[in-house]
């Protein structure tokens, strides 16, 4: 079957950084995607990573390797508003999207 | 990427009654998908709208239960039908390229209770 596993909850301090986990295993890979959710709203993208290695866009970035089926996004310098959860989503063979039960990211001051 | 409105943003509805959620897309797109989000949960698709044709239903979704429109490229229906408690839940529609790494964008969301 295919399978998407993140942790359920993390802590961190405002100013830290945090690492984001996400190992998969699924029917063939397109692509991984990261999303953003504040509660009661809609997932908002952050970034896709399709070949190896570490794709950086501001505070975020998105690390993926294909051989290991895992992805880690690291969110630097945190803020109060990165309070959300983070979805890990994987694209299959079939370009079906497979979503992670997301990671619930508390922020501290 | 493309804008999308879904309406209704919220409704509370009694057991056995039907609720149609619409989404309207600001550009043409080939894909649009039907998901369920249970609190605390992530997510579930439902079912890909196919313009032109009969949507495609994951398992454990069925047409009747779900009855999709999709009457051009722009534009999408979701009925929950014959609602139970069980059906509260958020629903969202998304759009996006199979082949696209740009992501797949989202509908507000309707938020769905059932009394």
């Amino acid at each position: 079957g295919q399978n998407i596993d993140q942790p359920t909850e993390m802590t961190a301090t405002e100013g830290a950084i945090v690492q984001i986990n996400c190992t998969y295993q699924t029917s063939g890979f397109n692509g991984l995607f990261w999303y953003q959710q504040h509660a009661g709203e809609a997932p908002t993208f952050l970034s896709y990573n399709v070949l190896d290695g570490l794709e950086e866009k501001g505070r975020f970035s998105s690390f993926l390797s294909r051989s290991k089926g895992y992805s880690y996004l690291l969110l630097k310098e945190l803020q109060m508003k990165d309070s959300a959860s983070y979805l890990c989503a994987v694209k299959d063979s079939n370009y079906q999207l497979i979503w992670g039960a997301g990671t619930k990211l508390i922020i501290k001051p | 990427s493309a804008v999308i409105s879904q309406k209704p943003s919220r409704d509370i509805c009694q057991r056995g009654t039907s609720l149609t959620i619409q989404c309207q897309v600001d550009s043409q797109v080939t894909m649009m998908f039907w998901y369920r989000q249970q609190p605390g949960q992530s997510l579930t698709l439902i079912a890909t709208a196919n313009q032109g044709s009969e949507a495609t239903y994951e398992s454990g979704f069925v047409i009747d239960k779900f009855p999709i429109s999709r009457p051009n490229l722009t534009f999408s229906t979701l009925t929950v039908s014959n609602m139970s408690p069980e059906d509260s839940s958020i629903y969202l529609c998304s759009v996006g390229k199979s082949d696209s790494g740009h992501g797949y964008t989202f509908g507000s969301g309707t938020r769905l209770t059932v009394v």
